[in-house]
Formats: structure tokens, sequence, C-alpha cells
């Protein structure tokens, strides 16, 4: 079983829907949570950071952590066709350099 | 300001033959990775440098991969006797702190 899994989707939905991206994880010592979002035959971009439980919102874009369930989500409000790509969970403990990632979940945003 | 750089951006290459990749990290950053995708996948740990510590070699598949990174800065990824197998995006990312990556765009591999 994988550390951190993720839904690989395709996810298909329309301009202007709310768009929710999950991952589950395993080890509880993860602190740190990251999203990534990849465009086709680019780097993975740093999207949204949180440490430890909570919300933290950005713009059209909200993390949510759930450490009791070992749960993290991603939400998009007013999807735009912009968004289309592959988003990218990972997340890390506070004593190791290397970041554990999801598999990605690839969107696709319809105009 | 600059971000991290990789080159080449598309390498071919012929099995059996070594290829070596080159990675820029931002100014400043003291952790380097290097991570590979094989498409559709998502990122598969190789290797992590910070500062003058060793590294973690952990995620290297084989003894046929190594990696170093001179003066505290550019890293280069070595392949030697490349196989099929080894074709794959490798990403190289850097960062201040061990949490947020910054990541260049990507060094395409095929191994014909």
């Amino acid at each position: 079983q994988k550390e951190v899994e993720q839904d690989p989707g395709p996810l298909s939905v329309p301009e202007g829907a709310i768009v929710s991206l999950n991952c589950t994880y395993s080890n509880s010592a993860f602190q740190y949570f990251m999203w990534y979002r990849q465009y086709s035959r680019k780097g993975p971009e740093l999207l949204m950071y949180t440490y430890s439980s909570g919300n933290k919102e950005d713009g059209r874009f909200t993390a949510q952590v759930d450490k009791s369930s070992k749960y993290i989500s991603l939400f998009i409000r007013d999807s735009q066709p912009s968004d289309s790509a592959t988003y990218l969970c990972a997340m890390t403990n506070t004593n190791a350099g290397k970041s554990t990632f999801g598999d990605g979940t690839t969107l696709t945003v319809k105009p | 300001g600059a971000g991290v750089s990789q080159s080449p951006s598309n390498k071919v290459t012929e099995k059996g033959k070594d290829v070596e990749l080159r990675c820029d990290p931002i100014s400043g950053h003291t952790a380097l990775y290097w991570y590979r995708q094989s498409l559709g996948q998502g990122l598969e740990f190789l290797i992590y440098f910070q500062g003058n510590s060793a590294p973690d070699k952990s995620g290297l598949p084989s003894d046929r991969f190594s990696a170093e990174r001179t003066g505290g800065s550019v890293s280069t990824l070595t392949i030697q006797r490349t196989q099929q197998e080894d074709s794959a995006v490798y990403l190289c990312a850097s960062s201040f702190r061990s949490d947020t990556q910054y990541f260049g765009p990507g060094t395409r591999l095929t191994v014909l």
C-alpha cells in the first residue's frame, strides 16, 4: 500500500463548477501538506502549502487538512478552463527532506 | 528571479549508453532533489541533497544511477548503461526549507 493515495481521475467538470480533489495518507508523522499543479509537459508548481490541520484559502483555492482522518483536500471554486492540469498532493514530516507525492489527479474544465 | 533550470530539455539515447542530466537550482537554496516521472504516473523520489550532509540516496532504483552536487549548487544525475525502462521525465527541485520545493521543467529522456 502506498503512503499517499490519490484518485487519478480523470475528472471532467463544466466551467464554473466547484472541484474537490483529495488525498489520504498513512504516515502520521506528516506535518506539511502541499498541492502542486502540473500543466502538460511542464514541471509541477507549488499551489498551496499548509502546516498541520486546518484550512487555508487563497483566491479560488482552499486547502483543507484533517490529520485525525489522515485526509487532505483541495477545493477549486468557479473553476476555469485554465485550471485544467494534473494536481499532485505532497506531504513531508519536519525531519525528512523529501516529500512523498500522490500520483496526481488529472482535471479538465470544459468551457 | 531565475527559477530552477534543467538541461537538456530532451535527450534521446540508445540502450546501453550513459547519460548526464544537469540541474541548476535557485540561488541560495540549500536543498536539491531529483525525481522521476513516468508517463501518467506520480513523482518517484530518487535522491536528496541538503547542504553539506551526506545525500539521501534511498530512492535510486539501481547502482546504474548516481548523482553529485558540486559546490552546493549545480547537480548532475548520471544514468549508466541506460535501459528502455529508464525512459521518463527527470525532474529537479530545490528548496530553502525542506517543505516547499520549486521544480524545474524537467528533462525528457527517451531510451531507444
